[in-house]
C-alpha cells in the first residue's frame, strides 16, 4: 500500500530566503501529486498537480517537480514571505487507491 | 461562488451521543469524500462516495456512518461507536478522472468532546 512522508516535520526560514519541501512516496505507480496549503484550523488549498506525465508545474513563486523512478517530489517556494507561513502537504493518488496525503511540513517565515 | 460548505464550525458531543457534521457542494462534482485529520497526522479516509446513492469505506469507518441522496450533500454521522472523535474533520470533492483528477476542500469541522 502507498505510503507517503514528507522531510523535514518543521521548517523555519527567514524572510527572502528561497527554499525546499520533500515528499516522498513507496510506489510509483500513480496517477499525479497534488500539493496543498493549510492554515491553521482552516481546510485545504490546492496549489498545484503535477500528473504522472509531467516533470514540473509552476505557478508563480512556486515550483513543484516530479520524479515517480525515484518517489519524490518537491516544492521549491521562491524569495518565501510571512504570508508563506503554513502547513504544506502532499497526496498521491495511486492506481486502485484512493488519496493517500503525508503528515505536512510546518513552514515558518520570519519577517 | 463555487465552493464546498461545512457545518457547523464547532461541534461538541456528550458521551454516548450521536452527530451529524454537514457537507455541501456547488460544484457539480461527483465523488465526495470524508477525512479525519489529528495532530501531526495526514489526512485518514472515512467514507468516500462517487455517485449519488452508493458510498464505499475508507480506512477508518469504524464509528462513522453516511448518506448520498443527493450530488450536492454527503453527511457524516458520528456514532456512539467511535471511542475517540475528537479530531479535525475534512470533507472534499474531486473532479476529472486518472491523472487529472484534482480534489478541493471544505473548512473543516472541529469534533470536540464534553
Amino acid at each position: 500500500k502507498q505510503e507517503v512522508t514528507q522531510i523535514p516535520a518543521a521548517l523555519s526560514v527567514p524572510e527572502g530566503e528561497n527554499l525546499v519541501l520533500n515528499c516522498s512516496f513507496t510506489d510509483s505507480a500513480i496517477y499525479n501529486l497534488q500539493w496543498f496549503r493549510q492554515d491553521p484550523g482552516k481546510g485545504l488549498t490546492s496549489l498545484l498537480l503535477i500528473q504522472s506525465s509531467q516533470r514540473e508545474q509552476t505557478s508563480g513563486r512556486l515550483n513543484a517537480s516530479l520524479d515517480k523512478s525515484s518517489g519524490r517530489s518537491t516544492l521549491y517556494i521562491a524569495a518565501s514571505q510571512p504570508g508563506d507561513s503554513a502547513t504544506y502537504l502532499c497526496a498521491v493518488r495511486a492506481y486502485g487507491q484512493n488519496f493517500v496525503f503525508g503528515p505536512g511540513t510546518r513552514l515558518s517565515v520570519l519577517p | 461562488d463555487g465552493g464546498i460548505t461545512q457545518s457547523p464550525k464547532y461541534l461538541f458531543r456528550k458521551e454516548g451521543q450521536n452527530v451529524t457534521l454537514s457537507c455541501e457542494q456547488n460544484l457539480n462534482h461527483d465523488a465526495m469524500y470524508w477525512y479525519r485529520q489529528d495532530p501531526g497526522q495526514g489526512l485518514r479516509l472515512i467514507y468516500y462516495s462517487q455517485i449519488v446513492n452508493d458510498f464505499q469505506k475508507g480506512d477508518i469507518a469504524e464509528g462513522y456512518s453516511v448518506s448520498r441522496e443527493k450530488k450536492e450533500s454527503f453527511p457524516l454521522t458520528v456514532t456512539s461507536a467511535q471511542k475517540n472523535p475528537t479530531a479535525f474533520y475534512l470533507c472534499a470533492s474531486s473532479i476529472g478522472h486518472s491523472n487529472q483528477e484534482t480534489q478541493y476542500f471544505g473548512p473543516g469541522t472541529r469534533l470536540l468532546v464534553l
